[in-house]
């Protein structure tokens, strides 16, 4: 167990839906990084936060988005879902902003069904 | 840009036998590189790491990464495998700055009873 945990672990909807997934880091940690994880696309970095703000971008789409709260659990919003949406998508997080690069520690992943 | 290869999606090894899973980069500068595994239906472990120092690096589970910097190499290897050893493994190298990471491929590994 990470102890990073993420909500919901399966999530099923309809193109052109809403979804938001939830994060919750490691006691302790202050970043926590999104990604994208698909059979065509492989493992896909998506964003980062850092203590509430964002300080990483990566192959993020427009109709995505995600923030982090003050008690530092995070969400990603998907919004206009299309088919290709389809995937697991990980949480994680780790201890450091940058300068030492720390491992992460990732959630079990939240698997997200667009049909 | 930072970035990793590895350059089999499979490898098989009859258990017992040493494995080697294999991951080359290309980095400015001083090279950070992982190794990370998924096993089916999870997310994903850090296994271990390579900041500076020894080019023999000892992570979780009994393996270990030799980093070779004339090869710009970074192998995953295990003196001998398990069956429970099967699972999915990820190099990964930090981007600079706030700890962007790109992952490798994946090479999947079937350790064969």
């Amino acid at each position: 167990d990470s102890g990073v945990t993420q909500t919901p672990k399966h999530l099923i909807t309809a193109t052109g839906q809403r979804v938001t997934l939830r994060c919750s880091p490691r006691s302790g940690d202050l970043s926590v990084y999104w990604y994208q994880q698909s059979l065509d696309q492989g493992l896909q970095f998506l964003i980062q936060y850092y203590n509430g703000e964002e300080r990483a971008k990566g192959n993020i789409l427009e109709r995505f988005s995600a923030q982090q709260f003050p008690d530092l659990h995070s969400e990603l919003n998907l919004s206009s879902l299309e088919l290709g949406d389809s995937a697991l998508y990980f949480c994680a997080s780790s201890v450091e902003q940058g300068g030492t690069y720390n491992e992460q520690f990732f959630g079990p992943g939240t698997r997200l069904t667009v049909l | 840009a930072q970035s990793v290869a590895q350059p089999e999606d499979q490898v098989n090894v009859a258990e017992g036998n040493p494995l080697t899973v294999k991951c080359t980069y290309s980095v400015s500068g001083n090279p950070y590189l992982f190794w990370y595994v998924q096993y089916p239906n999870r997310g994903l472990q850090f296994l271990l790491k390579y900041i500076t120092g020894d080019n023999l690096v000892k992570g979780s589970y009994g393996f270990e990464a030799e980093f070779n910097k004339s090869q710009t190499s970074f192998h995953l290897k295990k003196p001998s495998a398990l069956v429970s050893d099967s699972a999915l493994y990820f190099c990964a190298v930090p981007g600079g700055g706030y700890q962007k990471v790109t992952f490798g491929t994946g090479t999947k590994l079937q350790v064969i009873p």
